[in-house]
């Protein structure tokens, strides 16, 4: 299995500008989560999809950011506009939940600078 | 307060010695654990799971106190290779909340 596939692996952009990250989860799983790491604030999980229906999107931090997951196979992360603050590493995640102690795949993540 | 709490560090420590990190959690509810071992610019990868009973796996040993609400990571004989950021992950409800991250660092 290729993993979790995440893309871009670098993003850089004017703040303003609209951001789209992408992720394809491992085949067969049936929850992938949005997570953002920053020095300051570690691994912060953004939002939760199982069976491609969001669960848990508590974590995103104001509208600016919107997640879809259309099929099993896909899903984006979308900051529109983007900020400075937003500048961060973007990992997707995977896991196929059969109850107590599911364990996660991270995709190799996607380094987000918004100048 | 932080749901999982884990000391940064870095934790600077020669070949060969013992190190042990520690995390807390506060949510009660949490009902597995885990400890993931992420290295610089890297995404973080399952090390270990944790089991009431403790559990090991050849120079790590990870154990849980649940009255404490703790969870502990010793490894044995470092390598420069174990040099990376140890990640406490405290799983309720289907829902993983990770620490902040340990980082060690093994000098020759």
């Amino acid at each position: 299995d290729a993993g979790v596939i995440q893309s871009p692996r670098h993003e850089v952009t004017e703040m303003g500008q609209e951001v789209t990250l992408r992720c394809k989860p491992i085949s067969g799983h049936n929850s992938l989560f949005w997570y953002r790491q920053t020095m300051m604030r570690g691994l912060e999980l953004l939002i939760y999809f199982n069976n491609n229906v969001p669960i848990d999107d508590s974590g995103m931090p104001e509208d600016r950011f919107s997640a879809k997951m259309p099929n099993a196979s896909f899903s984006t992360l979308k900051i529109q506009p983007s900020e400075p603050r937003d500048s961060a590493v973007y990992f997707c995640a995977s896991s196929f939940i059969s109850g107590v102690g599911e364990k996660l795949f991270f995709g190799s993540g996607t380094q987000l600078s918004v100048l | 307060r932080k749901e999982v709490e884990q000391d940064p560090g870095p934790f600077n420590v020669p070949e060969g010695a013992t190190v042990a990190f520690n995390c807390t959690y506060s949510n009660s509810a949490s009902q597995s654990f885990f400890w993931y071992r992420q290295d610089c610019r890297k995404e973080p990868k399952l090390l270990m799971s944790v089991y009431s009973s403790g559990n090991e796996d050849g120079r790590f040993t990870a154990q849980l106190n649940r009255a404490s609400q703790y969870i502990s990571l010793l490894i044995r004989d470092s390598k420069l290779s174990d040099s990376a950021t140890y990640l406490c992950v405290a799983e309720a409800g289907n829902m993983l909340t990770f620490g902040g991250g340990t980082r060690l660092m093994v000098k020759p």
